[in-house]
């Protein structure tokens, strides 16, 4: 079975700053997808990045972009220019493409300060 | 405007009672699915359904009954036998396919009293 792990219950960053958050997976399956979602204090989910395992290329999304490591099964969030908006649970996801289950991880609350 | 009705936003039962969180899209998608979250546990899957008529138990099924009769309904309904039901639960939709995020309606929250 697929499993998302992800470190760090608690970030937290400076604004303006740079932020990296961490998560890793595990998996037998080649093809998937990963994604990372923010749940702001509305508890609303909101997609932030996606990307394929096939592609190597990493995903960015203007401040944001990930670093995709699949040998390591890694897949980390990077945050730049942080902003106070930016404050909000992140929650790292997997999504078979087999099963098409969404897989979460515990998920890491983010404070900025300013 | 296409999204994921979720109804209603709080909710409250008594022990000993059965309840149906409603889940309604108009976004055409195939799949849905239910989520409890919990502090410090993330989203935990209870059921998802990719097709009409059909649907799967997830980690945490024990105590929750779905049904999909219409492509756009997926209600869950929180029985009597689910020890803890406190939590905030989230109904999501996907395509099946490429790109296939999850999009998510707004949650309900539902108190035990």
């Amino acid at each position: 079975a697929q499993t998302v792990t992800q470190s760090q219950p608690e970030m937290s960053v400076q604004e303006a700053e740079t932020v990296t958050l961490s998560c890793t997976y595990d998996t037998s399956e080649s093809d998937y997808y990963l994604f990372w979602y923010k749940q702001p204090p509305s508890r609303q989910m909101i997609l932030v990045i996606r990307q394929e395992a096939y592609k190597q290329q990493n995903a960015t999304e203007n401040r944001f972009s990930v670093n995709f490591q699949k040998a390591a099964k890694s897949f980390s969030l990077k945050i730049s220019d942080s902003q106070l908006g930016d404050a909000a649970m992140y929650f790292c996801a997997y999504r078979s493409t087999g099963t098409y289950k969404y897989i979460f991880g515990t998920g890491t609350r983010l404070k900025v300060l300013a | 405007d296409g999204g994921i009705t979720q109804s209603p936003k709080y909710l409250f039962r008594k022990e000993g009672q059965n309840v149906t969180l409603s889940c309604e899209q108009n976004l055409n998608h195939d799949a849905m699915y239910w989520y409890r979250q919990d502090p410090g546990q993330g989203l935990r899957l209870i059921y998802y359904s990719q097709i009409v008529n059909d649907f799967q138990k997830g980690d945490i099924a024990e105590g929750y009954s779905v049904s999909r009769e219409k492509k756009e309904s997926f209600p869950l309904t929180v029985t009597s036998a689910q020890k803890n039901p406190t939590a905030f639960y989230l109904c999501a939709s996907s395509i099946i396919g490429m790109y296939g995020e999850a999009f998510f309606g707004q949650g309900t929250r539902l108190t035990v009293v």
